[in-house]
């Protein structure tokens, strides 16, 4: 696609339930990076994928956060027995190059 | 792990002033880059700044990449309401296989 794209757009979820985000890259791009964002706040970083490397995961708050990317391409961020301190925007990224482009974010709210 | 410090965290102005924000770390970096985010959406890129040194302009938009490569500066001038939004820095130490850091952003709300 034309640039990186996000599903779904919102999610409102119960708590101690699991979801899932989805980001699909620019094709070709081989790095990718999940991002958490409050309200109105800065850039929290999760994890960062770069080719067949293994994931850098350094910014993942708990093991109930994981990420893949399968085949290089799609990445699925998971969080389990969500809490409502996981409501945040989650940002995408992907970059071949220098610049990182950004998909419009997953809203997630927790009840 | 390498870190940027942004500065100021938010910012009221005046239309019409000029705003500049900066970003300091605590490491070398090869590349900066500036971005914006307008409300909900995902953060586009402004500017980008490869060489210590190297003033680049972009419109209103000005950037620096400091003599030391830990630092680098924003400047809009004459700013418009339209400037509204979260300014973010960001460094990587090389090209497209290193991991680029963000900072912190700037937030910047223009009064009309």
């Amino acid at each position: 696609g034309a640039g990186v794209s996000q599903s779904p757009s919102n999610k409102v979820t119960e708590k101690g339930k699991d979801v899932e985000l989805r980001c699909d890259p620019i094709s070709g791009h081989t790095a990718l990076y999940w991002y958490r964002q409050s309200l109105g706040q800065g850039l929290e970083f999760l994890i960062y994928f770069q080719g067949n490397s293994a994931p850098d995961k350094s910014g993942l708050p708990s093991d109930r956060f994981s990420a893949e990317r399968t085949g290089g391409s799609v990445s699925t961020l998971t969080i389990q027995r969500t809490q409502q301190e996981d409501s945040a925007v989650y940002l995408c990224a992907s970059r071949w190059g220098t610049e990182a482009f950004f998909g419009q974010g997953t809203r997630l709210t927790v009840v | 792990g390498q870190q940027l410090n942004q500065s100021p965290q938010s910012m009221f102005i005046q239309e019409g002033e000029d705003v500049s924000m900066n970003c300091t770390s605590s490491s070398i970096f090869n590349t900066w880059l500036w971005y914006k985010q307008d409300p909900g959406e995902g953060p586009v890129l402004l500017i980008a700044l490869y060489k210590a040194g190297e003033l680049t302009s972009n419109g209103r938009l000005t950037a620096q990449f400091g003599i030391t490569r830990k630092d680098s500066f924003l400047n809009i001038s004459a700013s418009i309401p339209s400037d509204v939004g979260i300014y973010f820095c960001a460094g990587s130490p090389s090209g497209g296989y290193q991991k680029v850091t963000f900072g912190t952003g700037t937030k910047l709300q223009v009064i009309p």
